[in-house]
C-alpha cells in the first residue's frame, strides 16, 4: 500500500530563508508525486508535479522539489521564503497503474510560518 | 475561468440526519474525484467517476455514503444517517480527462460538514 510522510507538521522560517519541507514516499509501484498548497479557507493548489523525466521539478511561486527514488523522497524547497508562502503543504503520491491509478494518498500536511 | 465550486461552504446537521453536498467540476473536465480531509489529517480519497459512472468507489467508508453524477456534469455526495465523526471537510476535485493521464487534479473550496 502506498503512503506519504511528511516529517514536521509545522515548520517556521524567517521572511528570506530557505524553506525545506520533507516528504518521503512508500510505493510498490513507480509513483507520480505532487506538493499541493493550501491556503486558509481555499482549495488545495497544485504546486509541482512529478510524472517522468528529469526529477528536478520546476514549480509556481519559486518552488522546486527532486525525485530521489534512492531515498524515496520528493523535498520541496525555496530559496528565500516570502510572508505569502505561509499556508499549509501537502505532499501526495498516486499510482502510474494499477487499480488506485490517479488516486492521490496525501500526507499529513505540514503547516508553514513565516516570521518578518 | 471558473474553477471547482461546491456548495454549501458550511453544513451544521444534527446527528442522524441526511446530507447533501454539491460539486460543480471545471466545464468539460471529465473526471471527478471526491476526498474527505479530517482535522490535522491529508485529504483521503473516496470516489472517482469518469463521466456519469463510478469507476472506483473503494474509499467510501461504509454505505451510508453515495455519490451520484447523472448528467456528467454536477455531482453529489450524499450521506444518510450522519454521525459525528463524519465531521470533516468534503473536498471535490476534477481534472480534464480520466485517471490514466497525468491531468492536474483541480480542487475545490470544500464544504465543512459539522455533526452535532
Amino acid at each position: 500500500a502506498q503512503s506519504v510522510t511528511q516529517l514536521g507538521s509545522h515548520v517556521s522560517v524567517s521572511e528570506g530563508a530557505l524553506v525545506l519541507l520533507r516528504c518521503n514516499y512508500s510505493s510498490s509501484v513507480p509513483p507520480y508525486l505532487f506538493w499541493y498548497v493550501q491556503y486558509p479557507n481555499q482549495g488545495l493548489q497544485l504546486l509541482l508535479k512529478y510524472t517522468t523525466g528529469a526529477t528536478l521539478v520546476k514549480g509556481i511561486n519559486g518552488f522546486e522539489a527532486e525525485f530521489k527514488k534512492s531515498e524515496t523522497s520528493f523535498h520541496l524547497t525555496k530559496p528565500s521564503a516570502h510572508m505569502s508562502d505561509a499556508a499549509e503543504y501537502f505532499c501526495a503520491v498516486s499510482d502510474i497503474y494499477g487499480g488506485s491509478q490517479g488516486n492521490l494518498i496525501f500526507g499529513k500536511g505540514t503547516k508553514l510560518s513565516v516570521k518578518p | 475561468g471558473a474553477g471547482v465550486s461546491q456548495t454549501p461552504s458550511n453544513k451544521v446537521t444534527e446527528k442522524g440526519k441526511y446530507v447533501e453536498l454539491r460539486c460543480d467540476p471545471i466545464s468539460g473536465h471529465t473526471a471527478l474525484y471526491w476526498y474527505r480531509q479530517s482535522l490535522g489529517q491529508g485529504p483521503e480519497f473516496l470516489i472517482y467517476f469518469q463521466g456519469t459512472g463510478a469507476a472506483d468507489d473503494s474509499g467510501l467508508p461504509n454505505d451510508r455514503f453515495f455519490a451520484v453524477r447523472p448528467e456528467g456534469s454536477v455531482s453529489t455526495l450524499k450521506i444518510q444517517r450522519t454521525e459525528r465523526g463524519d465531521s470533516a471537510v468534503y473536498l471535490c476535485a476534477s481534472s480534464l480527462y480520466n485517471r490514466d493521464s497525468t491531468d492536474t487534479q483541480y480542487f475545490g473550496p470544500g464544504t465543512r460538514l459539522t455533526v452535532l
